[in-house]
Parts: structure tokens; sequence; C-alpha cells
């Protein structure tokens, strides 16, 4: 079974407005973390955006916000004010377990979403 | 932040040659390095999970023999991809995680990615 859903190919925003990526996660495992990458063309993963399973606020850096729902095991990632330079492929990610394994800090992703900011 | 180098950032071999690619923390000692590949415009699959001084775990499905993973230190790990043939043409990606993990959320960081090209 898919662990981190992305169902969204591909989204298109005009500039200055806000835009909302969609990711779905699957685990039983209690402890987890979800985090959001960006990838730009010349490839490298930017760190975005953290959140913690047992988290009770959702988390936000500037002008990146996760809407965690943890019920409904989503973590959207809502852009606001969208620039030119968001233009990119955008992965959710997810850890799963508690820190002292070996394999600790392994992510799953998602398939990404390729994000156009339009002028 | 943390700083992860990739090294080479690009490379184009013939079938049949090996190809290393080297994977540096500069500022932090990593205990776990996880080696990715990436084809064009897909998600990063996870092919290895490197610990320093002990032998890499495989991923289902990715050919040890054929893709070979050394971490002989704390800061360094490399992937030798042997014999390539073109098939192995792909976007080559490592993360690191660090000793001290300060923030409690196993962020790993990652390296520039490695494009492989084989002809």
């Amino acid at each position: 079974a898919q662990k981190i859903t992305q169902t969204q190919p591909g989204m298109f925003v005009q500039e200055k407005e806000a835009v909302t990526l969609d990711c779905t996660y699957d685990t039983s495992d209690p402890s987890y973390g979800l985090f959001w990458y960006k990838q730009p063309s010349s490839g490298e993963m930017i760190f975005l955006i953290y959140q913690g399973s047992y988290d009770q606020q959702n988390a936000t850096e500037g002008r990146y916000s996760l809407n965690f729902q943890k019920a409904r095991k989503s973590a959207n990632l809502v852009i606001s004010a969208s620039q030119l330079g968001d233009s990119a492929m955008y992965f959710c990610a997810m850890r799963e377990g508690s820190a002292g394994g070996t394999s600790y800090g392994k992510l799953t992703f998602g398939q990404g979403t390729i994000l156009t900011v339009h002028p | 932040g943390a700083v992860v180098s990739q090294h080479p950032s690009w490379v184009i071999c013939k079938s049949g040659t090996s190809v290393k690619i080297e994977c540096r923390s500069l500022d932090f000692q990593a205990t776990t390095m996880f080696w990715y590949r990436q084809f064009p415009k897909q998600s990063l699959m996870l092919m290895a999970t490197s610990n320093e001084g002990s032998k890499a775990t495989y991923e289902q499905g990715v050919e040890k023999d054929k893709f070979l993973i050394n971490h002989a230190s704390l800061t360094l790990s490399t992937l030798t991809v042997t014999s390539a043939h073109p098939e192995d043409s792909s976007f080559y990606i490592c993360s690191a995680r660090p000793y001290l993990d300060r923030l409690g959320t196993g962020e790993l960081f990652f390296g520039e990615g490695s494009r492989l090209t084989v002809l």
C-alpha cells in the first residue's frame, strides 16, 4: 500500500495567491514525522517544514504552513502569497519510528507535485 | 545549516565502466546516510541505508553487487555503480542524518545530487 500519496501531479497558481498541495499518509506507527521538501530544476532538496505526530499545533515557517489533520491522515502544505520562485516540484515525505533505530531518519516520499506560478 | 556535499554533480561514462559518487557531511558527523535514486519528474526511491562501520542495508529490488555502498567514516559514504549500463542513468541523491539530532525531528540533510548518464 502506498504510504504517502500526493494526488496532484501538477498545480497552477497565480502570483501572490495562496495554494494548497495535498498529501495523505498511511502508517500504524504512533510516532512519525511529516516533511515537505521543494526540489527546483537544479535537483537539490530544500527542506520547507516539519510536523511531528504528537505536535498539537500546525507547523508554520514563514509563507509555509502545514494543515495537519491527524484523524484524516492528511498533511497538506499551504503556500501563501505565491512567488515566481516557488515554481518547483514539491514532495511530501514521512519518517516512521522513534529516535534510536539504525534506520531512523529513513524517509518515504510521495509522488510529488509540480507547482507552476504564473505572473 | 548543516551541509552535505555530493561529488561529482554530473558524470557521463561509457557502458561497462564503474562510477563512484561521494557524499560528505561537511560540518557534522553522520551516523547514517541514505542513498536515493530519482528518474525525471518522479519520486525519490530509497536504494539503501548506510551506517558507519557496517554493511549497508539495501531495499528490496536493489542489487547490492551493482550498487556498492561504503560508509568508511562518520563524514563520508560512497556509492559505486559497477559495470554501468544506460538503464542506470539517473539522478542519485544522498542524505545524511546527524549523529546529534538537535531538533529531534529526524531531519535529513541532502546532498546536491549526482546526475549519471551512461552512454
